[in-house]
């Protein structure tokens, strides 16, 4: 079945330590979502690729950045995580622009 | 800024009764999108219903219908004949219709967790 999948499905960092997360689909789709989902709280997106434009929302912190190097893969990088970034971390995808999103199971990421 | 409002952190049902959660929502917008998100434990967050603002008619998909109140900015979700599959949290969210050259993104609730009891 096509699907969006996410890994891993439980991530944990150390302060400070790099992390990435992947996120790839076998939908085509053109645009890929992060989202960023804290415990008891809504998910908030932090940026979105239409093709190969990079789109960031402009309360996203500079410590997260992402990749896309083909249609299918997404990564999100977090450069020197810190213990307020622990979150579930959801990917999504659309067909186009003002499509339905798909999303992915998420990764959950912890930091020691 | 667009936001969506989910009042009822938690709401519990029994098997085969009917639940209602509410959502509600602010935009300066006339042309918008708004949906029910379900996600269940660890699980991935599946689209549940869509309404156009433009459309007056209100959005069914088979146990689940919404009441939306343009001129209130209401939306809320109705479950009917409630199972246990239905246990899970369940987001509103926001999308403008406007086509800006990049692609909308959703606002979203805080959810509200939905148990079903036997």
């Amino acid at each position: 079945d096509a699907m969006v999948i996410q890994n891993p499905r439980y991530q944990v960092t150390q302060f400070g330590k790099p992390v990435t997360l992947s996120c790839s689909q076998t939908l085509n789709h053109n645009v890929m979502y992060w989202y960023q989902q804290k415990s008891s709280q809504a998910p908030k997106l932090l940026f979105h690729y239409y093709d190969k434009d990079f789109n960031n929302e402009a309360d996203t912190p500079d410590n997260f950045q992402s990749r896309r190097p083909n249609t299918s893969f997404c990564f999100l990088d977090i450069r020197s995580p810190g213990l307020g970034d622990a979150a579930m971390y959801l990917c999504a995808t659309s067909r186009d622009q003002g499509r339905d999103q798909h999303f992915g199971d998420g990764t959950r990421l912890s930091i020691l | 800024a667009q936001t969506v409002t989910q009042s009822q952190p938690e709401m519990s049902v029994q098997e085969a009764e009917t639940v209602t959660l509410s959502c509600t929502y602010d935009t300066s917008e006339s042309d918008y999108y708004l949906f029910w998100y379900k996600q269940p434990p660890s699980r991935q967050m599946i689209l549940v219903i869509r309404q156009e603002a433009y459309k007056q008619q209100n959005a069914t998909e088979n146990r689940f219908s919404v009441n939306f109140q343009k001129a209130a900015k209401s939306f809320s979700l109705k479950i009917s004949d409630s199972q246990l599959g239905d246990a899970a949290m369940y987001f509103c969210a926001y999308r403008s219709a406007a086509y800006t050259g990049t692609a909308s993104k959703l606002t979203f609730g805080t959810g509200t967790r939905l148990q079903v009891t036997l």
